[in-house]
C-alpha cells in the first residue's frame, strides 16, 4: 500500500536561506510523487510532480525536487526562501500509479520565513 | 479558464441534517475527486467520479455520496452529518489518463 511520511509538521528559515521539506515514500508499484502548496484559506496549488522521467524536477516558483528510488525520498528545495513561499506543503503519492490513482497526502509541513 | 470552481464557500449546518456540495471542473476536464481536509492534517480521498459512475473509493461511510452530471461536474452529499464532518472539502478534476489533479479552492462545512 501506497503511504507519504512528512518530516517536520513545521519548518522554519531566514529570508533567503534554504528551503528543504522532507518526504518518504512507501509504495508497492513505481510511484508517481507531487508536491502541493496551500496558503490560508485556499485550495492546493501543484508545485511539481515526478512520473518515472528525469529524477530531478523542476516546478513552479523556484521549487524542485529529487526522486531517490534507494532513499524512497522525493525531499523539496529551494536555494533563496522569500517572504512569499510561506504556506503548508504536502507531499501526495499517487494511490495506484498512473491516470486513475487518487492521491495519499502526507500530514503536511508548515513553512514559516522570517525577514 | 475559470480553473475548477467550489459552491458554496461556506456552509453551517447542525448535526442531523444535509448537506450538497457542488464542484465544475477546469475545462476539457472529465474527471472528479472529492477529497476531506480535516484542520491540520492532509486531503483525504473520499471518492472519484467517471463517465458518472463512481470509479474508486476511500474510507469514508455510506453517508458520502456524490454524482457526477454529463456536464462533468459533480455533488458531493453528505447525511446525517456528524460534528467530526466539520472539514474543508476539497474537489479536483483532472483528465482521465492525465495524473495532475487540479484542486479547487474548496467549500469549508462547519457543524453545530
Amino acid at each position: 500500500a501506497q503511504s507519504v511520511t512528512q518530516l517536520g509538521s513545521h519548518v522554519s528559515v531566514s529570508e533567503g536561506a534554504l528551503v528543504l521539506l522532507r518526504c518518504n515514500y512507501s509504495s508497492s508499484v513505481p510511484p508517481y510523487l507531487f508536491w502541493y502548496v496551500q496558503y490560508p484559506n485556499q485550495g492546493l496549488q501543484l508545485l511539481l510532480k515526478y512520473t518515472s522521467a528525469a529524477t530531478l524536477v523542476k516546478g513552479i516558483n523556484g521549487f524542485e525536487a529529487e526522486f531517490k528510488k534507494s532513499e524512497t525520498s522525493f525531499h523539496l528545495t529551494k536555494p533563496s526562501a522569500h517572504m512569499s513561499d510561506a504556506a503548508e506543503y504536502f507531499c501526495a503519492v499517487s494511490r495506484w500509479g498512473g491516470s486513475q490513482g487518487n492521491l495519499i497526502f502526507g500530514k503536511g509541513t508548515k513553512l514559516s520565513v522570517k525577514p | 479558464d475559470a480553473g475548477v470552481t467550489q459552491s458554496p464557500t461556506h456552509l453551517i449546518k447542525t448535526r442531523g441534517q444535509q448537506v450538497t456540495l457542488r464542484c465544475s471542473p477546469k475545462s476539457g476536464h472529465d474527471t472528479v475527486s472529492w477529497y476531506q481536509q480535516a484542520l491540520g492534517q492532509g486531503p483525504q480521498f473520499i471518492f472519484q467520479y467517471y463517465e458518472e459512475e463512481e470509479r474508486q473509493r476511500g474510507n469514508f461511510p455510506d453517508r458520502f455520496s456524490g454524482h457526477q452530471f454529463p456536464n462533468y461536474s459533480s455533488e458531493l452529499n453528505v447525511n446525517a452529518l456528524l460534528l467530526g464532518d466539520s472539514a474543508l472539502y476539497l474537489c479536483a478534476s483532472s483528465l482521465d489518463g492525465n495524473n495532475e489533479q487540479f484542486f479547487g479552492p474548496g467549500t469549508r462545512l462547519t457543524v453545530l
